[in-house]
């Protein structure tokens, strides 16, 4: 399976843009891009995916380099209920997740 | 609509007990998946199974067994608990979708063991 690598952790103030990048220089070209974060004391949940174009959503934007090599989940805004557990994720063999160890982000007022 | 619905929330077992964990979906989903996850780790998966019927090993599926006898319901079974299982478990499920490998996970809240 290919491997993600992300930083242990980042910080941000609220109301500040958040980029967390996540390099995956092992992808293949079936595989998507996931994001989930997971807030403390709760099982992760879904931010956004992609496989080639860049992805927005509601709660945020996903820029994938032309390569696909690297990818960087966007807040737009940071709150403080973004305070979580950010894990990059490639996904091809269903219905199978590999999870890292995430970004841990910490928002301050 | 409740999602993905696991019980117990918490237990403590004693060394050498068995247990079941519940895990139920009503949202008609054919994959379903049990993970661990470990004090300052991510998840690892256990046993997943891509429908009703058809189980198979995850990374670390030693100590636990599970099947598959309805689309809802995917029990994960601690045969001889270990202190090594003392862990957050999550279960999770999904549908392949038109799109194959892009869909959407949802995970449960997750049951808390302890073993003493």
């Amino acid at each position: 399976d290919a491997k993600t690598t992300q930083p242990n952790s980042m910080e941000s103030n609220e109301e500040e843009p958040v980029h967390l990048p996540c390099n995956h220089s092992t992808i293949s070209g079936t595989d998507y891009i996931h994001w989930y974060r997971q807030l403390p004391s709760q099982g992760p949940e879904y931010v956004i995916h992609g496989l080639t174009s860049n992805v927005n959503n509601r709660m945020a934007s996903l820029a994938i380099a032309e390569d696909r090599k690297s990818s960087t989940l966007i807040l737009h805004r940071a709150t403080l209920r973004d305070a979580a557990v950010y894990y990059c994720i490639l996904r091809d063999t269903p219905p199978k997740l590999i999870f890292g160890t995430g970004t841990r982000l910490q928002v301050f007022p | 609509n409740a999602g993905v619905t696991q019980t117990p929330k918490f237990q403590v077992l004693k060394t050498g007990q068995s247990m079941t964990l519940q895990c139920a979906q009503d949202m008609n989903h054919e994959y379903m998946s049990w993970y661990r996850q470990d004090p300052g780790m991510g998840l690892r998966l256990i046993h997943y199974s891509v429908g009703a019927g058809i189980t198979d090993q995850g990374e670390v599926p030693n100590g636990y067994n599970v099947s598959r006898s309805t689309t809802e319901d995917f029990p994960l079974r601690l045969l001889s608990a270990a202190p090594s299982q003392t862990s957050v478990y999550f279960c999770a499920s999904s549908t392949p979708g038109s799109l194959g490998f892009g869909n959407t996970i949802y995970f449960g809240e997750g049951s808390w063991l302890t073993v003493v």
